[in-house]
């Protein structure tokens, strides 16, 4: 079935050091993916998007690229800092008129100090 | 300005005994979603609400689950009967008509004893 999922359940990184999340999907037809950050007890958190006509997108201090062809896509945190640590799901609207999002079990990011 | 607000943020009740959760969208949003996320899990759909359509409700996972919007803005969402494998955290998000990224509340932790 289609499914977005996350490659590793935890990443653990040195505070400073860059950090880089993946995620692979399998609907070729997902135009749209939505990188989300939640903490312990907190909802999940809007970091940045990307739509499928563009493979790069930057913010502040991150960035997430898109590979179509391969259908995969990535999210990469500079400087990672004690306050990134946190589970990152990747999050791909369902191709249905809600909209619904489908979230992968997440990669757990822990940073080092 | 305010976000998603969830209330309560945690209830323990026994089996057997009706719930009744809350959520108030962001202002002006008219999509409403509700999730339910286990432990260490991603999320899972369970209703959808567009403005005064009729609600999506093919995430339910049972009879004893249902939801309502009123006056377009706060939703309840009523478990009866709960039973253990209810226990979750419950997640409300709202976005913009057709629009994404959706914001989460924070939740309700949901144990059944």
């Amino acid at each position: 079935g289609e499914s977005v999922g996350l490659h590793l359940p935890t990443l653990s990184v040195q505070e400073g050091d860059n950090s880089i999340i993946n995620c692979a999907y399998s609907n070729s037809a997902s135009d749209y993916f939505i990188w989300y950050k939640q903490e312990s007890g907190k909802g999940p958190q809007f970091i940045i998007d990307i739509r499928s006509n563009m493979d790069k997108r930057q913010g502040q201090r991150v960035t997430v690229l898109l590979n179509k062809t391969v259908k995969h896509l990535s999210l990469q945190i500079a400087a990672t800092q004690p306050g990134d640590s946190a589970v990152y799901f990747c999050a791909d609207p369902m191709d249905t008129g809600r909209r619904a999002l489908t979230f992968g079990s997440g990669t757990r990011l822990q940073v080092q100090p | 300005g305010a976000g998603v607000s969830q209330s309560p943020s945690n209830k323990v009740t026994e089996k057997g005994k009706d719930v009744e959760l809350r959520c108030d969208p962001i202002s002006g949003h008219t999509a409403l979603y509700w999730y339910r996320q286990s432990l260490g899990q991603g999320l899972e759909f369970l209703i959808y609400f567009q403005g005064n359509s009729a609600p999506d409700k093919s995430g339910l996972p049972s009879d004893r689950f249902s939801a309502e919007r009123t006056g377009g803005s706060v939703s309840t969402l009523t478990i009866q009967r709960t039973q253990q494998e209810d226990s979750a955290v419950y997640l409300c998000a709202s976005s913009e008509p057709g629009e994404q990224p959706q914001h989460f509340g924070d939740g309700t932790r949901l144990s059944i004893l």
